[in-house]
């Protein structure tokens, strides 16, 4: 199984909704990763966390909260979101002893 | 900030060889060359990465100057499904390594 698997792959939240991105991947990849991408924009990394714990928080506001919860599974809580927010969101892993990620296919946010 | 220079966009004909150039002159000894690419659409997909020497896999070469301060990678016969956005990426290896995207290549191949 080589596959990063990211549900839900559609989200309309309102800006007073609480909602969660799920990542998974049976890989054994030690590294997992959060990516925001805006429209015709290359992905912007957010999160990283190394052996499920958080190694880099790129000065992400705090409506957004990554959460690692064994070494399969990364969560991205929202919270309070803005329209501004609306965006592909990335997950990726890798093995840890090397940079081959694998990415998701991504969940589309919409915050209206 | 992305470490790599690339030109933003790049056409190739159909069954062609596409060569697409990456500057990456502040590059650091223990940094490695990664390319990924991405289909409009859908999460970026790893291609091929390097240190020093020259690699090849079933997607592509990839041809690193000897000074490192440069790099080609080379998708030997392009298709219309090779049509993406490229991207050079310098990283460290391992846990250390986070991919910092640059804008990329956006490659364009033409029947």
């Amino acid at each position: 199984d080589t596959e990063v698997t990211q549900t839900p792959k559609h989200l309309v939240m309102g800006m007073t909704n609480k909602k969660s991105l799920k990542c998974e991947q049976h890989m054994g990849h030690r590294a997992m990763y959060w990516y925001k991408q805006k429209a015709k924009k290359p992905p912007e990394l957010m999160f990283v966390y190394s052996y499920e714990k958080l190694s880099i928080n790129e000065s992400v506001p705090s409506r957004f909260s990554p959460e690692c919860p064994n070494s399969s599974l990364l969560n991205l809580h929202l919270h309070a979101l803005q329209p501004e927010d609306s965006a592909l969101y990335l997950c990726a892993s890798s093995p840890g002893w090397n940079t081959e990620a694998f990415f998701g296919q991504g969940t589309r946010l919409t915050v209206v | 900030d992305a470490k790599t220079t690339q030109p933003p966009s790049m056409d190739c004909a159909e069954g062609r060889a596409a060569n697409l150039p990456c500057n990456h002159s502040t590059i650091s000894g223990n940094e490695y060359v990664y390319w990924y690419r991405q289909i409009h659409s859908q999460g970026p997909q790893y291609i091929i990465h390097g240190l020093k020497n020259n690699e090849t896999n079933e997607m592509a070469s990839l041809i690193i100057t000897e000074d490192r301060k440069s790099s080609t990678l080379i998708l030997p016969h392009a298709t219309l499904r090779d049509t993406a956005v490229y991207y050079c990426i310098v990283a460290l290896g391992g846990s250390q390594g986070n991919l910092i995207f640059g804008k990329g290549t956006k490659l364009s191949v033409k029947p």
